[in-house]
């Protein structure tokens, strides 16, 4: 099956630790997303990237970390500086169509930190 | 950037067709109108999109005004699992692969 795994789904960490939530797409797309979710509100966007071994801020990126070394993965750090982690984090991919395009999305992690 | 909006809320009855409005009036001339959905706690999931000729698809139809400031979804036979958030989203023009996720319409389907 083609699609966009993210795991674990759930997550627990302490307060003052990094954690890197895994996303992995066996789509061929190029472009690669991450989105927070907060209860009740819409998708805000993280960072995404275009190619291997780029990656450009999105609208909340503060707090955050990703890397993409290759065209299948694009994992995203949440470090201690995120004032807020606590959240619902989504990964998204997309291929590219000559700018008209749709974006596919994984199942997912729910993370919590206390 | 383009802005939509949507009503918070609306109810269907099983079988029936759900129509949800979107009104985008500052939408620019290459902007698309996307529409995904959100069933509780997954991923959003793509409906359809268009640019200003009405589209169909097996999941949904999308009629879009001549003047492109509000376009309508329709979900012709609701069922039970159509029960989601409706976000209508413009491409924002300038920025590739970004999507403005806004809080989008609840649809709630009733037996």
């Amino acid at each position: 099956d083609g699609g966009i795994t993210q795991s674990p789904k759930y997550l627990f960490r302490k307060e003052g630790q990094n954690v890197t939530l895994s996303c992995e797409q066996n789509l061929n797309h190029d472009a690669m997303y991450w989105y927070r979710q907060d209860p009740g509100q819409g998708l805000r966007l993280i960072y995404y990237s275009q190619i291997v071994n780029d990656f450009q801020k999105g609208d909340i990126a503060e707090g955050y970390s990703v890397s993409r070394e290759k065209k299948e993965s694009f994992p995203l750090t949440v470090t201690s500086a995120q004032k807020n982690p606590t959240a619902f984090y989504l990964c998204a991919s997309s291929p590219w169509t000559g700018g008209r395009y749709e974006q596919y999305f994984g199942p997912g992690t729910r993370l919590t930190v206390t | 950037d383009a802005k939509t909006t949507q009503p918070p809320s609306m109810d269907c009855a099983e079988g029936r067709a759900a129509n949800l409005p979107c009104n985008h009036s500052t939408i620019s001339g290459n902007e698309y109108v996307y529409w995904y959905r959100q069933i509780h706690s997954q991923g959003p999931q793509y409906i359809i999109h268009g640019l200003k000729n009405n589209e169909t698809n097996e999941m949904a139809s999308l009629i879009i005004t001549e003047d492109r400031k509000s376009s309508t979804l329709i979900l012709p036979h609701a069922t039970l699992r159509d029960t989601a958030v409706y976000y209508c989203i413009v491409r924002v023009d300038g920025s590739w692969g970004k999507l403005q996720f806004g809080a989008g319409t609840q649809v709630v389907v009733t037996p």
